[in-house]
Parts: C-alpha cells; sequence; structure tokens
C-alpha cells in the first residue's frame, strides 16, 4: 500500500465549478500538509502549505486537512481553464525534510 | 529573483554513458533536495543535501548514482553507466535555513532525461 493514495483523475469541469481534489494517507505521523500544482512539462509549484488539522484559504484555494480521517482536500472555487494543470499533494514528518507526494490529479477546465 | 535553476532542461545519452544534472539554489537557500518523476507516478525523494554534506540518501539507488553540493558552485546528480529506465525527469528543491520540516521546498523546472 502507498503511503500517499491519489487518484490520477483525469478529471474534467465547465468552466466556473468548483473542484475538489483529495488524498488519502496511511501514516499518522505525517503533520506538513501541501499541495502542488505543475503544469505539463514544468516544476512543481507551491500552491498551499498547512500544519496538522484544519482549514486554510488563499484566494480561489482552500485546503482542509482531517488528520482523525488521514484525509486531505484542495477546493478550488470559480475554476479557470488556466487551472488546468496537475495536482500533487505532498506531506512531510516531523524532524525530516523529504516529502512524500501523491501521484497527482489531472485537471482539465474547458470554457 | 531568480528560482531554483536546474540545467540542461533536456538530456539525451545512450546506454552507458555517464549524465550529470545540475541544481543551483534560490538565492539565500542553502538546502537542495532531488526527486525523481517517472511517467504518471509522482514525484519519489531521492537525496538530501547541504554545503559539503549528504543529509539524507535514503532514496538514492545505490549503484550507479551519486549527487554533491560543493561549497561553491551547483549541486550535481551524476548518473553513471545510463540505462533505459533512468529515463525519468529529475528535479531539484531548495529550501532557506535550517531544513526543517517547516521550511517549504520549491523547485526547479526539471531535467528531463532520456536514456537511448
Amino acid at each position: 500500500q502507498k503511503e500517499v493514495e491519489q487518484d490520477p483523475g483525469p478529471l474534467s469541469v465547465p468552466e466556473g465549478a468548483i473542484v475538489s481534489l483529495n488524498c488519502t494517507y496511511s501514516n499518522s505521523a505525517f503533520q506538513y500538509f501541501m499541495w502542488y500544482r505543475q503544469y505539463s512539462r514544468k516544476g512543481p509549484e507551491l500552491l498551499m502549505y498547512t500544519y496538522s488539522s484544519g482549514n486554510k484559504e488563499d484566494g480561489r484555494f482552500t485546503a482542509q486537512v482531517d488528520k482523525s480521517s488521514k484525509y486531505i482536500s484542495l477546493f478550488i472555487r470559480d475554476s479557470q481553464p488556466s487551472d488546468s494543470a496537475t495536482y500533487l499533494c505532498a506531506m512531510s514528518r516531523p524532524n525530516t525534510d523529504k516529502l512524500i507526494f501523491g501521484t497527482g490529479t489531472r485537471l482539465q477546465v474547458f470554457p | 529573483n531568480a528560482g531554483v535553476m536546474q540545467n540542461p532542461r533536456h538530456l539525451v545519452r545512450r546506454r552507458g554513458q555517464e549524465a550529470r544534472l545540475r541544481c543551483s539554489p534560490m538565492k539565500g537557500h542553502s538546502h537542495v533536495y532531488w526527486y525523481r518523476q517517472l511517467p504518471e507516478e509522482g514525484l519519489k525523494f531521492m537525496v538530501y543535501l547541504q554545503k559539503e554534506n549528504i543529509i539524507d540518501e535514503s532514496g538514492m539507488p545505490k549503484e550507479r548514482f551519486s549527487a554533491e553540493f560543493p561549497k561553491e558552485g551547483p549541486s550535481i546528480l551524476r548518473i553513471q553507466q545510463v540505462v533505459r529506465g533512468d529515463s525519468a525527469a529529475y528535479f531539484c528543491a531548495s529550501s532557506p535555513s535550517l531544513g526543517s520540516s517547516t521550511d517549504t521546498q520549491y523547485f526547479g523546472p526539471g531535467t528531463r532525461l532520456t536514456v537511448l
């Protein structure tokens, strides 16, 4: 079983829709949670960073962490065609620097 | 304010040759990480370095792969005697100060290695 599971998609939605992206994980030691956006043939770009459980909002993006369920989510409001990319969740344990990534969910927002 | 720089962006090698991938961290960052991304897979951690020190190489294959981050110059990921299975995108990331889990990692554009 992978430490981090993420549905690869693709997820196709119309412009303006609310998008929900999710990851589950098996290791309760994870404390730091990140979402990266990766455009085709580019490097990952950090979108959101959260510590422990709770919500964090930044513009159209909201990140949620539910440690009791080992489940994290990224919501994108008013999705735009420019949001079309692969979204990677990543997490890490205290006192270690390596990030453990999900496989990524490919999102397509059509006009 | 330049971000993480990697070169070359594309590298083609024949089986048995050596591949050298270079990474210059963001200004003010002294911690470098290398990740590998195979097609249809997420990024896999390879190695974490500080200047002149390898801190964590738990993700590095035991043979043919090595990494360094010298006092001067970029970090180098070196793959000797490449095989087709080494074909992948290799990403470098850097973080600012002490490299704790609270320091976010910023990624470069990657080097796409193709082994013929």
